[in-house]
């Protein structure tokens, strides 16, 4: 157990859905991340917040949509995906400042059809 | 652009075997250079280095950093068929505000046959 939390592990929508990933961290951290990994390409970032404000979207279409509403709770909604997004989604939490590590959770497998 | 690169990206060795992982990073603003082991899901934290030269060592696990030549390796002696998984070597991308998100080398895809 990692301390963060993913909610549902597995997900498929139609293209045509409306869903929302959700992730909690129990670790008293104060920035999280939303990460992809799709099947042959690295982890790659997708959103950072730092103290609930998003300092980063690493250029992501608009079909993602995160929200924070405090430092223990991170949303990525998702509306009309495609499915090239299907892929497993990551959550991670970190304290602020550096140096830092990033603790991950176990991830939503979530396919497109 | 950060930029990444483990070698090999897969590798098959015997219980018992010595194996060397490899991480060579181009960064804009080092601040860390960081080891995570992902079996099934979640990659799960083992190493954070920052400083040349030091040896960071848990159990039969040990890596290390040259900050000259822009590289670290991850070790395991011993090898057991638990080792099994992909190892990933990650760099923070500097953002100035303290949270940076990591970019990520495509992994090493490590198989310990008994």
């Amino acid at each position: 157990e990692t301390g963060v939390t993913q909610t549902p592990r597995h997900l498929v929508m139609g293209m045509t859905n409306k869903k929302s990933l959700k992730c909690e961290q129990h670790l008293g951290h104060n920035a999280m991340y939303w990460y992809k990994q799709s099947a042959k390409k690295p982890l790659e970032l997708m959103f950072v917040y730092n103290f609930k404000e998003q300092t980063e979207n690493n250029s992501v279409p608009s079909r993602f949509s995160p929200e924070c509403p405090n430092s223990s709770h991170l949303f990525l909604h998702l509306h009309t995906l495609q499915p090239e997004d299907s892929a497993l989604y990551l959550c991670a939490s970190s304290i602020v400042g550096h140096p830092y590590e990033q603790y991950f959770g176990p991830g939503t497998r979530l396919t497109v059809t | 652009e950060d930029k990444v690169v483990q070698s090999p990206l897969s590798l098959v060795v015997h219980e018992g075997d010595t194996v060397t992982l490899n991480c060579s990073y181009e960064v804009t603003n080092f601040r860390s250079l960081l080891w995570y082991k992902q079996e099934k899901k979640a990659p799960t934290f083992l190493f954070m280095l920052t400083s040349s030269g030091i040896e960071k060592k848990s159990g039969r696990l040990s890596s290390i950093l040259d900050k000259k030549e822009l590289f670290s390796i991850l070790n395991i002696t011993a090898t057991q068929t638990g080792d099994s998984a992909i190892y990933l070597c990650a760099v923070p991308m500097y953002s100035g505000g303290g949270a940076d998100g990591l970019t990520f080398g495509k992994g090493t895809h490590l198989i310990i046959q008994p």
